[in-house]
């Protein structure tokens, strides 16, 4: 595909349980971020990857939180135990290289937390 | 802490009408993005602004960018309703690329 696609586009669990989301980014972008838009937080950062690492997941809000990337591609985000704080809109964007290229958006994950 | 500060935060435009939407960031950065939201999509990006001095333009919209005053602009020209949405500034947080993002300004053009 053209862009970045993201599943599933909405999620809804029970507080306690175990959730991935999923990213696909656009083709031979090395380069990919997760971020999480909330009403009261607006866009905050979580984590970054060059190729399949992650060198720094101080952004992730807790150890209840995790993410990999496999074959410099596909990455997923993994909430344990999720709480109802954890709702939100989970977006994934892509670029070509780290630092000073536009980053593509996908079109987000809507996890609802009941 | 690198903070990204937008004005206004609401606006409500007659069609027809001009206007601006204010970026300001608190760091040096020699680039500075911008992104519409429509309610329940992502984010589409506008401009990319690189250096000091950038002005950019597309349609009804222009973008500029001021980096000795930390500041970026985004005029609207004679508001059409399509332009309805949300708009958000951006800048480069740190040594991973991410950005930091603005509050968001929520635009609203009425007939």
């Amino acid at each position: 595909g053209a862009g970045v696609s993201q599943s599933p586009s909405n999620k809804v669990t029970e507080k306690g349980k175990d959730v991935e989301l999923r990213c696909d980014p656009i083709s031979g972008h090395t380069a990919l971020y997760w971020y999480r838009q909330s009403l009261g937080q607006g866009l905050e950062f979580l984590i970054y990857f060059q190729g399949n690492s992650a060198p720094d997941k101080s952004g992730l809000p807790s150890d209840r939180f995790s993410a990999e990337r496999t074959g410099g591609s596909v990455s997923t985000l993994t909430i344990q135990r999720t709480q109802q704080e954890d709702s939100a809109v989970y977006l994934c964007a892509s670029s070509l290289t780290q630092l000073w290229n536009e980053q593509f958006f996908g079109p987000g994950t809507r996890l609802t937390v009941l | 802490e690198l903070k990204v500060e937008q004005n206004p935060l609401f606006l409500s435009m007659q069609e027809g009408k001009n206007y601006t939407i204010y970026c300001n960031y608190s760091t040096t950065s020699d680039r500075l993005y911008w992104y519409r939201q429509d309610p329940g999509k992502s984010l589409e990006s506008l401009f990319v602004l690189l250096s000091n001095g950038a002005v950019k333009q597309e349609g009804r919209l222009m973008a500029s960018l001021d980096t000795k005053a930390r500041l970026s602009t985004l005029h609207i020209t004679a508001a059409v309703h399509d332009l309805s949405a949300t708009y958000f500034c951006a800048v480069i947080g740190g040594s991973q690329g991410n950005l930091i993002f603005g509050k968001g300004t929520k635009l609203s053009v009425k007939p």
